[in-house]
């Protein structure tokens, strides 16, 4: 069965701009998190969306957001980038007490 | 809050032989899920073994095993035969059960090296 799928890849932006990421989980997984990946922070959790809503977030200011859609696709948007918005953002699908499956990740650059 | 901590930043092994990556959590759950995931350059994250914590048995996947020690919060992976292609880096990872604990926590990871 298909993977998560995660689009675009790779992304550069100016900085005060803002971005949209896409995600598209495993067929039947209604549970859909992301995550931010830095060389200094590591993997930190942004939000996890359940059937379209959000039941956790993580400790990012408020120009991180998210939604889910019907069919489970979720995207997580940035409002005015900065440049230590510079990542890469994973997306996970999962049932709801399984493992999780990740995508391959957008590589964000703000310039 | 939970923490996971990977006190072992590199590790190398040669090929054929065994490998232990260490990993500690601390939580006041009671039950909980055990990760760890392997990220090769190609950036993907693959799970590589799962544990629940309420299971007394270790779990195993192929040349991949775990040292579950709950008391301890201990959850270390062991690599059997190691391989080229098992170079990457490996998080331990926690997730808790129900409630608001829909997110996994990770450590900071363990760069592996296979040497051949």
């Amino acid at each position: 069965k298909a993977g998560v799928t995660q689009t675009p890849r790779y992304l550069i932006k100016t900085r005060g701009q803002q971005v949209t990421l896409s995600c598209s989980p495993i067929s039947g997984h209604r549970s859909v998190s992301w995550y931010q990946q830095t060389p200094g922070q590591g993997l930190q959790f942004l939000f996890e969306y359940f059937s379209e809503t959000q039941r956790n977030k993580g400790n990012f200011p408020g120009r991180f957001s998210g939604r889910q859609f019907s069919n489970s696709r979720s995207e997580m948007n940035v409002s005015t980038l900065e440049l230590g918005d510079s990542a890469l953002y994973l997306c996970a699908s999962s049932l709801q007490s399984g493992g999780y499956t990740f995508g391959s990740g957008t590589r964000l650059t703000v310039v | 809050a939970q923490t996971v901590t990977q006190s072992q930043p590199e590790m190398s092994v040669q090929e054929a032989e065994t490998v232990t990556l260490s990993c500690t959590y601390d939580t006041s759950e009671s039950d909980y899920y055990l990760f760890w995931y392997k990220q090769p350059p190609s950036r993907q994250m693959i799970l590589v073994i799962r544990q629940e914590a309420y299971k007394q048995q270790n779990a195993t996947e192929n040349r991949f095993s775990v040292n579950f020690q709950k008391a301890a919060k201990s959850f270390s992976l062991k690599i059997s035969d190691s391989q080229l292609g098992d170079a990457a880096m490996y998080f331990c990872a926690y997730r808790g059960s129900g409630g608001s604990n829909y997110k996994l926590t990770f450590g900071k990871g363990t760069l592996l090296t296979v040497n051949p």
